[in-house]
């Protein structure tokens, strides 16, 4: 079984300013990682995943993010975020090749000018 | 890209009636599609999953008599709420995975549809 965690509900922070969305996972297989983005009123967009290779994954619109076997995370990163980043944000996991995805409970970012 | 359609994105109808909706993969197929309800403010909640040609599996609490899925065709998958009630309002999303097959394939999401009973 696997479960995904976003520590944050909601993330505050001023435009133009760094912004980290946490995500933790837990499973007993190997895992592939992804982080999606829902603005309202909308389905989901891929912003990066994690399959194998470099632990440093780069995806659209300036996101980035880590994984981090050891601390079972895959933290979402962004150096410098814009208004229209305000969205919500789904870490989520696929362990198998059954082709389902565990979603964490999202985080909303809310970017403040 | 790969791209979902899904229709209606709002529809509002009636106590007693059924819904129907519509997910499509319009330049790849898709074998499987899964069904997703999401609540205000909260995460994505996998209903079922639909297979091309065969009976959808359901998720542990999902009626599958209310939440009828077909999936007729490699483009094409519905999702009908039947006798729909207050309770059954919610956002349904529906996604397709491209390369079935290839592990860690992401899924490509419908821009979900928004059910209102009334």
């Amino acid at each position: 079984a696997q479960s995904v965690t976003q520590l944050d509900s909601q993330v505050p922070v001023f435009e133009e300013a760094p912004v980290e969305l946490r995500c933790n996972y837990s499973s007993s297989v190997s895992v592939y990682l992804f982080w999606y983005v829902q603005y309202p009123n909308q389905g989901l967009q891929l912003l990066l995943k994690y399959l194998s290779g470099s632990t440093l994954v780069k995806g659209i619109n300036g996101f980035e993010a880590e994984f981090n076997k050891s601390q079972t995370s895959f933290h979402l990163r962004k150096p410098s975020v814009h208004i229209s980043d305000t969205a919500e944000y789904f870490c989520a996991v696929s362990g198998d090749a059954g082709n389902m995805l565990t979603f964490g409970g999202g985080t909303r970012l809310m970017v403040k000018p | 890209g790969a791209v979902v359609s899904q229709h209606p994105s709002w529809v509002i109808c009636k106590s007693g009636t059924s819904v129907k909706i519509e997910c499509r993969s319009l330049d790849f197929q898709a074998t499987t599609m899964f069904w997703y309800r999401q609540f205000p403010k909260q995460s994505l909640m996998l209903m079922a999953t639909s297979n091309e040609g065969s009976k959808a599996t359901y998720e542990q609490g999902v009626e599958k008599d209310k939440f009828l899925i077909n999936h007729a065709s490699l483009t094409l998958s519905t999702l009908t709420v039947t006798s729909a009630h207050p309770e059954d309002s919610s956002f349904y999303i529906c996604s397709a995975r491209e390369s079935i097959g290839i592990r860690g394939s992401p899924l490509h999401f419908g821009n979900g549809t928004r059910l209102t009973v009334t």
